[in-house]
């Protein structure tokens, strides 16, 4: 059974491109959330999908986006990048009433 | 006052010891509760999750909650080399949907010397 996967694990942007992260959930999972963790930090709840909507969105900008599609996979889109957005982004799964699993993340670096 | 407050350490206790990692959380009616551990460089791996007072127990590892005082822990017994990593507390902030909304404290670093 594979777990949650993301792609890419390393990712280097300049500033004011566009970057987009994948997610594949856990099978048996159909809920994805994204959360962003700074260096020395905890992670950050970005924003969350169920049934291909975003149902809850945490404190950031909306040039942070997303998307969900029918197999439950996700994207995380960033754009206008900005130092400040280089972080470790986490995909995480969850069922309902299931606990949330991590993928392995994206590191992605702002020049 | 934050969310979830975890004392950042580093925490150095000894190979064999017990480690003791405390959490305190604001929302007077969080649900749910959970402790990831991170390596240097991974992502957080759970391995505690706790929903009623009291303490439950998996192996090492036991998870201790407390909702009057709004306090979780985790003890790790007989610590060993590789349980050395930053252990994250983290509190669903959804109630009664089934969803996971996940707000963690900065975590705390363990140190276990041989």
């Amino acid at each position: 059974d594979a777990g949650v996967t993301q792609s890419p694990t390393h990712l280097i942007k300049t500033r004011g491109q566009q970057v987009t992260l994948r997610c594949s959930p856990k099978s048996g999972h159909d809920t994805v959330s994204w959360y962003q963790q700074a260096l020395g930090q905890g992670p950050q709840f970005i924003f969350q999908y169920y049934e291909e909507e975003e149902r809850q969105r945490g404190n950031f900008p909306d040039r942070f986006s997303g998307h969900q599609f029918p197999n439950y996979s996700s994207e995380l889109n960033v754009n206008a990048l900005l130092l400040g957005d280089s972080a470790l982004y986490l995909c995480a799964s969850s069922g309902r009433v299931t606990e949330a699993f991590f993928g392995q993340g994206t590191r992605l670096t702002v020049v | 006052q934050k969310e979830v407050e975890q004392n950042s350490g580093p925490l150095s206790v000894p190979e064999g010891a017990i480690a003791s990692l405390n959490c305190t959380y604001s929302d007077r009616g969080s649900q749910s509760f959970f402790w990831y551990r991170q390596y240097s460089g991974k992502s957080p791996e759970l391995i505690m999750s706790i929903y009623s007072n009291g303490d439950k127990e998996d192996g090492r590892f036991t998870a201790q909650l407390n909702k009057a005082s709004q306090y979780v822990s985790l003890l790790i017994r007989d610590s060993q080399p590789s349980d050395s990593a930053t252990y994250l507390c983290a509190v669903n902030m959804e109630r009664n949907t089934g969803f996971q909304k996940l707000v963690f404290g900065t975590g705390t670093r363990l140190l276990v010397s041989p």
